[in-house]
């Protein structure tokens, strides 16, 4: 058990509808991190959060939005849902969030995502 | 942007077989990762390197980063079958001016049959 938490562990929904992915970091964890996985594009990161402000962007699309609350859980909000939009969604956390450290990330179980 | 490649992309083993897998950068790494994920599972940490020659060990599982800092290896020795699962390795992305995101390979998907 890594200390990262993540809700739900399995969403299915309809195309075009919105969902809201949620997770709670390691305690002393800052960082946020929110990644996607897929079979044809594997692991990729979409975007970082630090102390509640956005860090690093990395291939998130316009219809998603993330945030990182004052408690520093983080939200993941995924609209106009595609087909394509189907992947484990994982949220990691770490320590610190700057450029001067090596951080190692924790990983929590994942959000199944399947969109009909 | 940096791309890492992972090799082989999937392994059988015997129980008892050592085995290696390998991680090579299109640039070079300033920290690499090292995960292991179960099918659909999350990603457990194994190690972190840093420094060019650096070797660190786990149990039965050894990481090194080579000189030149553009791959890393991963050795199993005497697999286990509780080895088994999908080995992948990332890498800390100085491209970005701030924040740590990670680059991720394609996996090595790592199966021990007993």
């Amino acid at each position: 058990d890594s200390g990262v938490t993540q809700t739900p562990k399995h969403l299915i929904t309809a195309t075009g509808q919105r969902v809201t992915l949620r997770c709670s970091p390691r305690s002393g964890d800052l960082s946020v991190y929110w990644y996607q996985q897929s079979l044809d594009q594997g692991l990729q990161f979409l975007i970082q959060y630090y102390n509640g402000e956005e860090r690093a962007k990395g291939n998130i699309l316009e219809r998603f939005s993330a945030q990182q609350f004052p408690d520093l859980h983080s939200e993941l909000n995924l609209s106009s849902l595609e087909l394509g939009d189907s992947a484990l969604y994982f949220c990691a956390s770490s320590v610190g969030g700057g450029r001067r450290f090596y951080n190692e990330q924790f990983f929590g179980p994942g959000t199944r995502l399947t969109v009909l | 942007s940096q791309e890492l490649e992972q090799s082989p992309q999937s392994l059988i083993v015997q129980e008892g077989k050592n085995l290696t897998i390998n991680c090579t950068s299109s640039k070079t790494l300033y920290g690499l990762y090292w995960y292991k994920q179960k099918y659909g599972e999350g990603l457990i940490f194994l190690m972190m390197l840093q420094k060019g020659g650096e070797e660190k060990s786990h149990e039965k599982i050894t990481a090194k980063l080579d000189e030149k800092k553009q791959q890393s290896s991963l050795h199993i020795t005497a697999s286990q079958p509780s080895h088994a699962g999908i080995y992948l390795c990332g890498a800390d992305n100085r491209e970005m001016n701030a924040g740590n995101m990670l680059t991720f390979g394609g996996g090595t998907r790592l199966m021990v049959k007993p």
